[in-house]
């Protein structure tokens, strides 16, 4: 079965600092890979997704992930963090060859301090 | 953006008794929708996938008597907890999808069972 590691459980950066999220999964056929962001008292929204193509995928809110097939990793990285990114943050893997099941990362909480 | 509620938000109830979660898209038709469970600090369990109009499909480990899914309509799909008892204590999140877009999530339904 497929499963899901992020690495980091607690981040605490400062404004204007660098972000880096890890992310692994297990199993190696064909994949499709979401990094989901959960703010204070909302509900979880899409960040960005990758299917196919550019394994640099830009998504909303500055941030991008890198899909590295040969590492089964999916890293999401921002340059400069604001406070207002403070949320858990979530990878998730659709797959073995795509169908309905999302199997989600335990989550990283990311604060951003002033 | 597609819009999914849960209702209620958060419910309080004694142990034997039955407790129904809705969850409704409210401006796209829902072929499928997912039931997941998510325990403090862990990540998000996919319990169950509902397609309108048929009987759920269950996560393995998942008994289908205990968590009773309804998918009666293209915008609403409904989870019964039967004779809930404090161990089905945790928060549960909906989420819904029209034909294979992205999965929509709706805010969560915090259960406490006393």
């Amino acid at each position: 079965a497929q499963s899901v590691s992020q690495h980091n459980h607690h981040v605490i950066l400062s404004e204007a600092a660098s972000l880096e999220l890890g992310c692994n999964y297990s199993y190696g056929g064909t994949v499709n890979l979401f990094w989901y962001v959960q703010y204070p008292g909302q509900h979880l929204q899409l960040l960005l997704k990758y299917f196919s193509g550019d394994p640099l995928v830009k998504g909303i809110k500055g941030f991008e992930a890198e899909f590295i097939k040969s590492k089964f990793s999916f890293n999401l990285r921002k340059p400069s963090v604001q406070w207002s990114d403070t949320a858990e943050y979530f990878c998730a893997v659709n797959g073995p060859g795509g169908g309905n099941k999302l199997t989600f990362g335990t989550g990283t909480q990311l604060k951003v301090e002033l | 953006g597609a819009v999914v509620s849960q209702h209620p938000s958060w419910v309080i109830c004694k142990s034997g008794t039955s407790v129904k979660i809705e969850c409704r898209s409210l401006d796209f038709q829902a072929t499928t929708m997912f039931w997941y469970r998510q325990f403090p600090k862990q990540s998000l369990m996919l319990m169950a996938t509902s397609n309108e109009g048929s009987k759920a499909t269950y996560e393995q480990g998942v008994e289908k008597d205990k968590f009773l899914i309804n998918h009666a309509s293209l915008t609403l799909s409904t989870l019964t907890v039967t004779s809930a008892h404090p161990e089905d204590s945790s928060f549960y999140i909906c989420s819904a999808r029209e034909n294979y877009n992205e999965q929509f999530f709706g805010p969560g339904t915090r259960l406490t069972v006393l």
